[in-house]
C-alpha cells in the first residue's frame, strides 16, 4: 500500500522567508511524528500528533516552528523567518500505535 | 549520559561475516526497542523490533535484548555489501512517551 509521503522533496529558501513542509501519513495511522536530521547526525524529535492534537511539542527548537494536523491525516510543519541553522532533512513518520513508526522520504531544506 | 548510545563506527566486516551492532539505553522504564536501517541519502527503514528479553530472529537478522543490563543488539549473519548502511537504535520510553533514537552505527561490508 501507499507509504508516508512528504512534499516538497527539496526546498531552497532565502534566510528570513517562511516555509511549509507537508506530510501525508499512511492511511489509518493515528500517530504522526516530525523529526529533523542534520548532516551526519541522528534524528532530533520535533513534535508528535495523536489524532489532531499534539501532546508533546517539547522538541520544537523555537517559537519560529509550528505544526498542525487536520482531519487526523495531513500535517504541515511551518518554519517562520528561516535561519541557516534550520537547514536539514525534515522527516515525517506515522504509526498505527505509538511504537512502530514508518518514515517518509523527507524534505531537504536548504536556507541560503 | 545520552539516553540512547551507539558507537558511531564505522564498523567494517568482510562479506559473509557476522556484524554485531550494539546499543545501550539509560531509561529503565523503556518498553520497546527498534532497529532502523538508513542508507545514505534515504530515510530510516524499520527492520526489527523487540519487546521481551532474549533473542528475536528474522531471516539474517537477530535482535537481542537484555533489560537488566539495558542493552540491545542487532546481529546480521552472512553480511552482504548491500547491508552497508547506518543502523539506528530506537527506544520507546514509557516515561516520556517518545521514541528516542541513537546517533547510529555505520556498517561497511567489504566484498
Amino acid at each position: 500500500g501507499a507509504g508516508v509521503s512528504q512534499s516538497p522533496s527539496n526546498k531552497v529558501t532565502e534566510k528570513g522567508k517562511d516555509v511549509e513542509l507537508r506530510c501525508d501519513p499512511i492511511s489509518g495511522h493515528t500517530a504522526l511524528y516530525w523529526y529533523r536530521q542534520s548532516l551526519g547526525q541522528g534524528l532530533e524529535f520535533l513534535i508528535y500528533f495523536q489524532g489532531n492534537s499534539a501532546p508533546d511539542k517539547s522538541g520544537l527548537p523555537s517559537d519560529r516552528f509550528s505544526a498542525e494536523r487536520t482531519g487526523g491525516s495531513v500535517s504541515t510543519l511551518t518554519i517562520q523567518r528561516t535561519q541557516q541553522e534550520d537547514s536539514a532533512v525534515y522527516l515525517c513518520a506515522s504509526s498505527l500505535d505509538v511504537y512502530e513508526q514508518y518514515f517518509g522520504p523527507g524534505t531537504r531544506l536548504t536556507v541560503t | 549520559q545520552k539516553e540512547v548510545e551507539q558507537n558511531s563506527g564505522p564498523l567494517s566486516v568482510p562479506e559473509g561475516a557476522i556484524a554485531s551492532l550494539n546499543c545501550t539505553y539509560s531509561d529503565r522504564g523503556s518498553q520497546s526497542f527498534f532497529w532502523y536501517r538508513q542508507y545514505s541519502g534515504k530515510s530510516p527503514e524499520l527492520i526489527m523490533f523487540i519487546y521481551s528479553n532474549g533473542d528475536k530472529e528474522d531471516g539474517r537478522f537477530t535482535a537481542q535484548l537484555n533489560k537488566a543490563s539495558q542493552y540491545v543488539s542487532l546481529l546480521i549473519r552472512d553480511s552482504q555489501p548491500s547491508d552497508s548502511a547506518t543502523y539506528l537504535c530506537a527506544v520507546f520510553s514509557g516515561n516520556t512517551g517518545k521514541l528516542i533514537f541513537g546517533q547510529g552505527t555505520t556498517l561497511q561490508v567489504k566484498p
